[in-house]
């Protein structure tokens, strides 16, 4: 079974404050993605990962940076955290060649007081 | 942009009845598609994948694949109250990296 691992369930930050949401997977995916999803806008693609250390913007890349040293683990970085940014982030990986499925993490739910 | 349409719902059948899902999707050089189901507050949960034009059954879930008309649809046989859910359509882009499109899923509630 695949499974995706996401650092926190719950966290709660200050306006401005740098904030790393981690992923991990453990099926040796070469695609990794980050989501942001909030009521009726559904899924939104932040950011993904091809290779180690490659990344390409998503639909929404504005105020996020994200971090890919090793195959297994993507990081999503908020630079300095806005109320804006409250949603919950769900990372995602996919192999190569498996017809694109995504496997998803349980989710972050991100508030920004 | 490549979109995928979902009718938001709610969609609402009674326990044992049939529940159908539809979506529509833009970009027609799309070859996968797939169904994930969200319960409130979890992340999204693949249950089925289809490729193909025609149906794929999977328990009580049949995915139909209409490439011609650019349709995706969901049945699910004998629902359930555990059915209950949002189900979200999605879509592997064309033109590479990978990237899926999803749609913004639609409700189901089962009535007991």
């Amino acid at each position: 079974d695949v499974k995706v691992t996401q650092s926190s369930r719950y966290l709660v930050k200050r306006t401005g404050e740098k904030v790393f949401l981690e992923c991990v997977q453990d099926m040796d995916h070469e695609n990794m993605f980050w989501y942001r999803q909030d009521p009726g806008l559904g899924l939104r693609l932040i950011y993904f990962s091809y290779d180690v250390k490659m990344k390409e913007k998503g639909d929404i890349p504005e105020g996020y940076s994200v971090s890919r040293e090793k195959k297994e683990r993507f990081s999503l970085i908020l630079e300095s955290a806005s109320t804006n940014q409250t949603s919950m982030y769900l990372c995602a990986s996919s192999l190569t060649g498996s017809h694109g499925t995504q496997y998803f993490g349980p989710g972050t739910r991100l508030l920004v007081l | 942009q490549k979109e995928v349409e979902q009718n938001s719902g709610p969609l609402s059948v009674p326990e044992g009845a049939i529940a159908s899902l539809n979506c529509t999707y833009s970009d027609r050089g799309s070859q996968s598609f797939f169904w994930y189901r969200q319960y409130s507050g979890k992340s999204p949960e693949l249950i089925m994948s289809i490729y193909s034009n025609g149906d794929k059954e999977d328990g009580r879930f049949t995915a139909q694949l209409n490439k011609a008309s650019q349709y995706v649809s969901l049945l699910i046989r004998d629902s359930q109250p555990s059915d209950s859910a949002t189900y979200l359509c999605a879509g592997l882009n064309s033109g590479g990296y990978q990237k899926v499109t999803f749609g913004t899923g639609t409700k189901l509630q089962v009535i007991p």
